[in-house]
């Protein structure tokens, strides 16, 4: 399959243990920002997001937090599995014009979980 | 239902040649998106569509590059004289108008020799 991440950030876990992603993103008019995870051989895949309104949002077993004075972005996974294991990318959007649709993606972080 | 297809998967074009990349969203999608992820990189935007209109192309890296969306459905990524740094993993991803959240597809490897 694909490999990404040959010279990304890793961050390795054992089963069950909490996991943080952290990202840091470069426009201070984004909005609206974005948690990918991308698998080997695979395409993104949306996770949670979270609008520059909030700090911080809840999923199931993610939470994304958002610090706008530090440009700072994390993911929290809870009880991390096996299947987590996948290259984590961040993403940011602005909030209008005509570049609406176009996502900025962060360097990667590769999260390996260990049974 | 069936999600963002590609193809074809896997291109292996040599240096000069011209390819097209088809980029088939979900049904009724009516955003679409192309993107460029090169090795061990987060997707790098090209160009986007709403129905058939190019909203923005400022990510296309220079007047090689081109896309189309005819019909507002399928999308074609055209690459003309193609050259070696021009391999890499290409990735349509569509939305609901302007939505948020981008469904992204297996995408097309070309690797120009």
């Amino acid at each position: 399959g694909e490999s990404v991440g040959l010279h990304l950030p890793t961050l390795s876990v054992q089963e069950g243990d909490n996991s943080i992603i952290n990202c840091a993103y470069s426009n201070s008019a984004s909005d609206y920002f974005i948690w990918y995870k991308q698998e080997s051989g695979k395409g993104p895949q949306f996770i949670i997001d979270i609008r520059s309104n909030m700090d911080k949002r809840q999923g199931q077993r993610v939470t994304v937090l958002l610090n706008k004075t530090v440009k700072h972005l994390s993911l929290q996974i809870a009880a991390t599995q096996p299947g987590d294991s996948a290259v984590y990318f961040c993403a940011e959007k602005l909030a209008g014009g005509t570049s609406y649709g176009k996502l900025t993606f962060g360097q990667g972080t590769i999260l390996t979980v260990h049974p | 239902g069936a999600g963002v297809s590609q193809s074809p998967r896997y291109k292996v074009t040599k240096r000069g040649q011209d390819v097209a990349l088809r980029c088939d969203p979900i049904s009724g999608h009516v955003s679409l998106y192309w993107y460029r992820q090169a090795l061990g990189q987060g997707p790098e935007f090209l160009t986007y569509f709403n129905y058939e209109a190019q909203q923005d192309k400022s990510g296309l890296p220079n007047d090689r590059f081109s896309a189309e969306r005819p019909e507002g459905s399928i999308s074609t990524l055209t690459i003309q004289r193609t050259e070696q740094r021009d391999s890499a993993m290409y990735r349509c991803a569509s939305s609901p108008l302007e939505s948020d959240e981008q469904y992204f597809g297996p995408g097309t490897r070309l690797t120009v020799t």
